[in-house]
């Protein structure tokens, strides 16, 4: 069974804060994405990796920054957290194959308000 | 720019009625559709289709893709409760390291 975890469930911060995001998969995928979610919006791909130490920008990367050192573990930087940064945030991770695997699998999410 | 664009936004049913939930897409090199169902947290994958025609089928939902009229279906019979969710439609394509793109969702509510 795939398990993908985040560090917080809930998380408020102030604005102009250094914010870590942290996801953590199990089953040795070697994509992860980060999402944030709004309201009327959907999801929205942020940024994604590949490979260890490797990222590309998604569709709203401004803002945010992202670390992969190990396989298992992507995480999302937010330089200096503003108000319009508060969202819910979805880690997600999906399997490198010849097949299709675009299956991606979610993490449970971590509700970031920002004050 | 990959478009992806699902209806109705959201709709209330009584229980035992059945829905149907529709999904468009405008997508390059088109390579699968996929469902996924979120409730209070996670999104939890569905189904994955890739061939026109074929349905997929899990309990009492199914799915069916048509790659000629760039749309898909979700059916839910004898909807329950439980059923009660956001439905998300996303597109996979080809060359993009399974990067998907999601439509805004169809939100269900199920009333006894």
């Amino acid at each position: 069974d795939v398990k993908v975890t985040q560090s917080s469930r809930y998380l408020v911060k102030r604005t102009g804060e250094k914010v870590f995001l942290e996801c953590v998969q199990d089953m040795d995928h070697e994509n992860m994405f980060w999402y944030r979610q709004d309201p009327g919006l959907g999801l929205r791909l942020i940024y994604f990796s590949y490979d260890v130490k490797m990222k590309e920008k998604g569709d709203i990367p401004e803002g945010y920054s992202v670390s992969r050192e190990k396989k298992e573990r992507f995480s999302l930087i937010l330089e200096s957290a503003s108000t319009n940064q508060t969202s819910m945030y979805l880690c997600a991770s999906s399997l490198l194959g010849r097949i299709i695997t675009d299956t991606q699998y979610f993490g449970p999410g971590t509700r970031l308000t920002v004050l | 720019e990959d478009k992806v664009v699902q209806s109705p936004l959201s709709l209330v049913v009584h229980e035992g009625d059945t829905v149907t939930l529709n999904c468009s897409y405008e997508v390059t090199n088109f390579r699968s559709l996929l469902w996924y169902k979120q409730e209070k947290k996670a999104p939890t994958f569905l189904f994955m289709l890739t061939s026109s025609g074929i349905e997929k089928k899990s309990g009492r939902l199914s799915s069916i893709l048509d790659k000629k009229e760039l749309f898909s279906i979700l059916n839910i019979t004898a909807t329950q409760t439980g059923d009660s969710a956001i439905y998300l439609c996303a597109v996979g394509r080809d060359g993009t390291a399974s990067k998907l793109t999601f439509g805004t969702g169809t939100r269900l509510q199920v009333t006894l």
